[in-house]
């Protein structure tokens, strides 16, 4: 299993520019997360989905964030536009809601992105 | 609110020196406590799932115990390829998201 795929690993930004973070979870999980991490703030759930579907989205910083899941083995978040202080290290996770898989998430290995 | 708080938030060991981490947290209903590891660069990895009082899990030098109002992950004897910052997470009754703490960055000297 490949497990989560995260693309880019890096990306650097200038301010105000549009920026596409990339997320293929595992196959065949149903719930797919996505996460910000910072020194200051820890790790960070911005949003969630179910079969395709947002459940929570109350962490998403404001209206320049957006997430998208158009099938279950594609998810986008998109910021528009950059700004300095969005820069982060941006976590998606994927999980199987089984019984008897526990419910834990399975991480990918991040996008970091630096706006200057 | 739900919380979370881990201590300390850094630990240096010397090689073979025993110690425990702590994850205690306040939450409306708990469904799971998870333990990950974190190495620089990389995603968390999850480690263990507890789930009730009392429970324990082990994976080779680290255990994980559960109580009401708390969570310990012991390492015994650890090794230089312990370090690691290790994240402690809870998952609330009823939703599927996880509130994480800020994690214990722990040093194991040679």
């Amino acid at each position: 299993d490949a497990g989560v795929i995260q693309s880019p690993r890096h990306e650097v930004t200038e301010m105000g520019q549009e920026v596409t973070l990339r997320c293929k979870p595992i196959s065949g999980h149903d719930y797919l997360f996505w996460y910000r991490q910072t020194m200051m703030r820890g790790l960070e759930l911005l949003i969630y989905f179910n079969n395709n579907v947002p459940i929570d989205d109350s962490g998403m910083p404001e209206d320049r964030f957006s997430a998208k899941m158009p099938n279950a083995s594609f998810s986008t978040l998109k910021i528009q536009p950059s700004e300095p202080r969005d820069s982060a290290v941006y976590f998606c996770a994927s999980s199987l809601s089984h019984p008897r898989a526990h419910y834990e998430q399975y991480f990918g290995p991040g996008t970091r992105l630096t706006v200057t | 609110e739900d919380q979370v708080t881990q201590s300390p938030e850094a630990l240096r060991l010397q090689e073979g020196e025993s110690s425990s981490l702590n994850c205690s947290y306040t939450v409306s209903g708990l469904r799971g406590l998870f333990w990950y590891r974190q190495d620089p660069g990389k995603g968390p990895e999850f480690l263990f799932t507890l789930y009730s009082a009392g429970e324990e899990k082990e994976k080779e030098r680290l255990k994980a115990t559960l109580t009401k109002k708390e969570s310990f992950l012991h390492i015994t004897a650890p090794k230089p390829e312990d370090s690691a910052t290790y994240l402690c997470a809870v998952q609330i009754q009823g939703a599927q998201k996880l509130v994480f703490g800020q994690g214990t960055r722990l040093t194991i000297n040679p």
